[in-house]
């Protein structure tokens, strides 16, 4: 497609549930990006792909958090054992290459309760 | 480690005026500089990407210069007007592939 898709637009999940969100990023586009923003505030870097390789994952909570980019398949961002702290909006951008603009999709507000 | 901040916080100015929103980063050594618009409830739309080796770039109403030794960009709106009422973020890109690092954003309202 021709844009960043997401899906859900808005999940809710008790808190200790788990919370599976996913990403198609636009069609020929070797890098996936996910991000946070809390409170429309900063953006946090979570991790990075290039095509299904993990290519930067520093800014991960590798205790909980976890994500994937499989061949053919939407990328999946997925996070065990949800806190209150979770709740934001999660972004995913792509990119075509290293040097190519990024771009967003629209996000997934994810409210713990 | 990059640090990003964007002056001023929060602008309002009247239909028409001309404006200019300044980005800072601490770490000359980038490798582009992109500009956003976020409006309520949506994802970022880019509007400009500047690569490291260039002064400026334009589109429409839109002009976004860098200066990397000074570590500084602005992104000049021209004529402004109510739709482009918006957060505006700059995000720089560290190295080929790599994330962006986020200002914090420039609340911009355009009153009719």
């Amino acid at each position: 497609g021709e844009e960043v898709a997401q899906t859900p637009k808005h999940l809710v999940r008790g808190e200790g549930q788990k919370a599976k969100l996913y990403c198609a990023p636009i069609k020929g586009h070797s890098y996936v990006f996910w991000y946070q923003q809390v409170l429309k505030n900063e953006f946090k870097f979570l991790i990075s792909f290039q095509n299904e390789n993990v290519f930067d994952e520093t800014g991960m909570p590798k205790e909980r958090f976890s994500a994937k980019c499989l061949p053919n398949s939407p990328c999946s961002l997925e996070i065990q054992a949800t806190k209150l702290e979770d709740s934001a909006v999660y972004f995913c951008a792509s990119r075509q290459g290293g040097n190519q603009p990024q771009h967003f999709g629209d996000g997934t507000r994810l409210s713990i309760l | 480690k990059q640090e990003v901040t964007q002056i001023p916080a929060a602008l309002s100015v009247p239909e028409g005026e001309n404006l200019v929103l300044n980005c800072s980063f601490t770490d000359s050594a980038i490798y582009n500089l992109q500009w956003f618009r976020q409006d309520p409830g949506k994802g970022l739309t880019s509007l400009l990407l500047i690569q490291s080796s260039q002064r400026e770039q334009t589109s429409g109403r839109l002009n976004a210069s860098l200066d990397k030794s000074s570590g500084r960009s602005t992104l000049y709106i021209a004529a402004s007007q109510p739709g482009d009422s918006a957060t505006y973020l700059c995000a720089v890109g560290g190295s080929y592939g790599q994330n962006f690092v986020f200002g914090p954003g420039t609340r911009l309202s355009v009153l009719p």
